[in-house]
């Protein structure tokens, strides 16, 4: 069973408001991948990091998405001004090596935004 | 480009029938192919995964998949079904560079 946590497990928010979660992934596991599922359970990647460095982000996380992945602290995804269509669930996986390993999945950050 | 279908939205079989879950994928490499399973408000669980090797793998709770490369296929099975396997299950390809690639996801649901 996946060791990964994810902070908080729901979040509302209003439009323009800043929306944080947090994600400890499993020990040992370098690579943090971050991913948004929608209600109509299409995922999309968004960020991630090998230690604490970006390795691949898409548009979107550049514009109004902000993630980190500090040296012993949590890593961090956070909206800058939440909008309704960010309203989804977002899924913090790590894995040991990246690439091709396997990506083991936390239970997610609900996101609701009014 | 790569893409992994689950043509069936929805199936619905009943407690201790067999089951199959269908997954086509698109990938002119090596595909390395997971099958997930994500129960209500929770994230995702591994069920098992290919690499290569024998065609036919073993997962957890009596789960087993099927490579085939001819087929371009990664169909799901487990032989009784129970109550509890009720759920969303994943199709998943995974290339180089960091990225995977997520089949839209079947529901399961199993009759009592």
């Amino acid at each position: 069973n996946s060791k990964v946590i994810q902070t908080p497990r729901y979040l509302v928010k209003g439009q323009g408001q800043k929306a944080k979660m947090r994600c400890i992934p499993e020990k040992g596991h370098p690579v943090v991948f971050w991913y948004q599922q929608n209600k109509n359970n299409e995922f999309k990647f968004l960020i991630n990091f090998q230690n604490q460095e970006v390795l691949q982000q898409i548009d979107m996380t550049e514009k109004r998405f902000s993630a980190e992945c500090p040296s012993n602290s949590p890593c961090s995804l956070e909206i800058q001004s939440s909008e309704a269509g960010d309203s989804a669930l977002y899924l913090c996986a790590s894995s040991l090596t990246g690439g091709w390993d396997t990506q083991y999945f936390g239970p997610g950050t609900r996101l609701l935004v009014l | 480009a790569q893409s992994v279908t689950q043509p069936d939205a929805r199936v619905t079989v009943s407690e201790g029938a067999s089951l199959q879950l269908r997954c086509k994928y698109s990938y002119s490499g090596t595909p390395y192919l997971f099958w997930y399973v994500q129960y209500p408000r929770q994230g995702l669980q591994l069920l098992l995964k290919y690499y290569s090797g024998d065609p036919v793998v073993q997962g957890v709770n009596g789960f087993e998949a099927e490579f085939s490369k001819s087929n371009s296929s990664f169909h799901l099975r487990k032989a009784s079904v129970h109550w509890s396997d009720s759920a969303v299950y994943f199709c998943v390809l995974s290339v180089s560079n960091n990225r995977i690639f997520f089949g839209d996801g079947t529901q399961l649901v199993v009759k009592p």
